[in-house]
C-alpha cells in the first residue's frame, strides 16, 4: 500500500528565509509525487509533480522539488519565502487504476511566515 | 481558466438529517474524485467515477455514504444520516487520464458542520 510521512506538522520561518518541506513516500513501484498547497477554507492547487526524468522539479511561486529515490523522499524547498506562502502544505503518492491516478496524501505541514 | 465547481460552499446540519453536496467537474474530464479531509488531515479518497462508473468506493462508508455520476458529468454525494464525525470538508476533483499527466484539479470543497 501506498503511504505518505510528513514528519513536520508545523513550520515557522522569517520572511525571506529559506524553507524545506519534508516528504517521505512508501510505494511499490516508481511513484507520481505531487505538492498542494492549501490556503484556509480553500480547495488545493497543485504546486508542482514528479513523474520521471530530472529529478529537481520546478514548480509555481518559486518552488521547486527533489526526487531521491535512494531516500524515498521528495522534499519542497523555497529559497526566500513570502508572507503569502503561510498555508497548509501536503505531499501525495500517485499510483494509477487503470487510466486514472489514485492519490494517497500526507497529513500536511502547516506554514507560518513571521515578518 | 476552467474550475472543478462545488456547491454549496458551507452546510450546517443537525445530527440524523440529510445532506448532499453537488460536484460540477471540468469539461471533458472523465474521472471524478469525491474526498474528506478532516480538520488537521489530508484528504481521503471516498469514491471514484470513472465516466459514469465506480471505480473504488473502497473507503465510503456505505451504510450512510452513497455518491452517483448518472450521466458521467456531475456528480452528487449524500449522508444519510449524518454524524457529528462527519463534520469535515468534502474536496471534489477531476482530471484527464488520456493526457498522461494524472494531474487533479481540485474544486474549492464543501465545510460541512453536523451539530
Amino acid at each position: 500500500a501506498q503511504s505518505v510521512t510528513q514528519p513536520d506538522i508545523h513550520i515557522t520561518v522569517s520572511e525571506g528565509a529559506s524553507l524545506e518541506l519534508r516528504c517521505n513516500y512508501s510505494y511499490g513501484a516508481t511513484p507520481y509525487l505531487f505538492w498542494y498547497v492549501q490556503s484556509p477554507g480553500q480547495g488545493l492547487q497543485l504546486l508542482l509533480k514528479y513523474f520521471s526524468g530530472d529529478t529537481l522539479v520546478q514548480g509555481i511561486k518559486g518552488f521547486e522539488a527533489e526526487f531521491k529515490r535512494s531516500q524515498s523522499s521528495f522534499n519542497l524547498r523555497k529559497p526566500s519565502v513570502h508572507w503569502s506562502d503561510a498555508a497548509e502544505y501536503f505531499c501525495a503518492v500517485g499510483g494509477t487504476t487503470g487510466t486514472a491516478s489514485k492519490l494517497t496524501f500526507g497529513t500536511g505541514t502547516r506554514l507560518q511566515v513571521t515578518l | 481558466e476552467a474550475e472543478v465547481a462545488q456547491s454549496p460552499r458551507y452546510k450546517i446540519t443537525e445530527k440524523s438529517q440529510a445532506v448532499a453536496f453537488w460536484c460540477d467537474p471540468i469539461s471533458g474530464h472523465a474521472t471524478l474524485y469525491w474526498y474528506r479531509q478532516i480538520l488537521g488531515q489530508g484528504p481521503e479518497l471516498l469514491v471514484q467515477f470513472q465516466d459514469e462508473s465506480v471505480v473504488d468506493d473502497s473507503q465510503l462508508p456505505k451504510d450512510r455514504f452513497s455518491a452517483e455520476r448518472l450521466k458521467g458529468v456531475d456528480s452528487t454525494l449524500k449522508i444519510q444520516p449524518a454524524e457529528l464525525g462527519d463534520s469535515a470538508m468534502y474536496l471534489c476533483a477531476s482530471s484527464f487520464p488520456g493526457d498522461g499527466t494524472y494531474e487533479q484539479y481540485f474544486g474549492p470543497g464543501t465545510r460541512l458542520t453536523v451539530t
